[in-house]
């Protein structure tokens, strides 16, 4: 079946690092591939997308982009933030199930020091 | 705003009860969803409804039942069978059809911790 397979964390990093986090996949579909961030005690927000080959999502200085050569979908951002500090998701959703199963990584944990 | 609202944020239990957590969107949208979170682990899906009055079984349903008797609201019932019910659990909801684009939208999460 489908799954995702990103880095272990946690990942800790000064401020203005680049920040790299891996995540691969397989699927036997045509996903869209996701990330997704989760501050502390709060619920998972979209941060970036990427529906087809090639593609790549940027938001919030992020970016990512769909590899179907190499199944991937890695994140990075050129100089993190505090503020930055998070558990990061990927995920992906196929579209020959409607969308409606989206499969998670099992999340990778960010930690910026000052 | 729209958005999804969870409740309660937190919630104590003792073995042997059932509890309800609730969901409801304001954001028209068809599909809603519960997962459940444990410590380092991803999201695992527990059901979830794509239409009104309908609703399938996701990876970890036992032990959880729910109903979806109207499009807004997706409550979810930890019954006293759920053997480790202790956990952080999160409601979201998405676009159907073909104007799924397959991007969920969460709620803020309600801890349920079983004393």
């Amino acid at each position: 079946g489908d799954s995702v397979t990103q880095m272990e964390g946690p990942v800790t990093l000064s401020e203005e690092a680049f920040l790299t986090i891996n995540c691969t996949y397989t699927a036997t579909g045509y996903p869209s591939l996701f990330w997704y961030v989760q501050y502390p005690g709060e619920g998972l927000q979209l941060l970036l997308k990427a529906t087809k080959a090639d593609d790549k999502g940027s938001n919030k200085g992020f970016e990512a982009t769909y590899r179907k050569e190499t199944t991937s979908f890695h994140l990075e951002k050129g100089s993190v933030q505090v503020s930055d500090s998070a558990v990061y998701f990927c995920a992906l959703s196929d579209q020959n199930t409607g969308g409606f199963k989206t499969i998670f990584g099992a999340g990778t944990r960010l930690f910026v020091k000052a | 705003d729209g958005g999804i609202t969870q409740s309660p944020k937190y919630l104590f239990r003792k073995e042997g009860q059932n509890v309800t957590l609730s969901c409801e969107q304001n954001l028209n949208h068809d599909a809603m969803y519960w997962y459940r979170q444990d410590p380092g682990q991803g999201l695992r899906l527990i059901y979830y409804s794509q239409i009104v009055n309908d609703f399938q079984k996701g990876d970890i349903a036992e032990g959880y039942s729910v109903s979806r008797e109207k499009k807004e609201s997706f409550p979810l019932t930890v019954t006293s069978a759920q053997k480790n019910p202790t956990a952080f659990y999160l409601c979201a909801s998405s676009r159907a059809g073909r104007v799924n684009t397959g991007e969920l939208f969460f709620g803020e999460g309600s801890r349920l911790t079983v004393l």
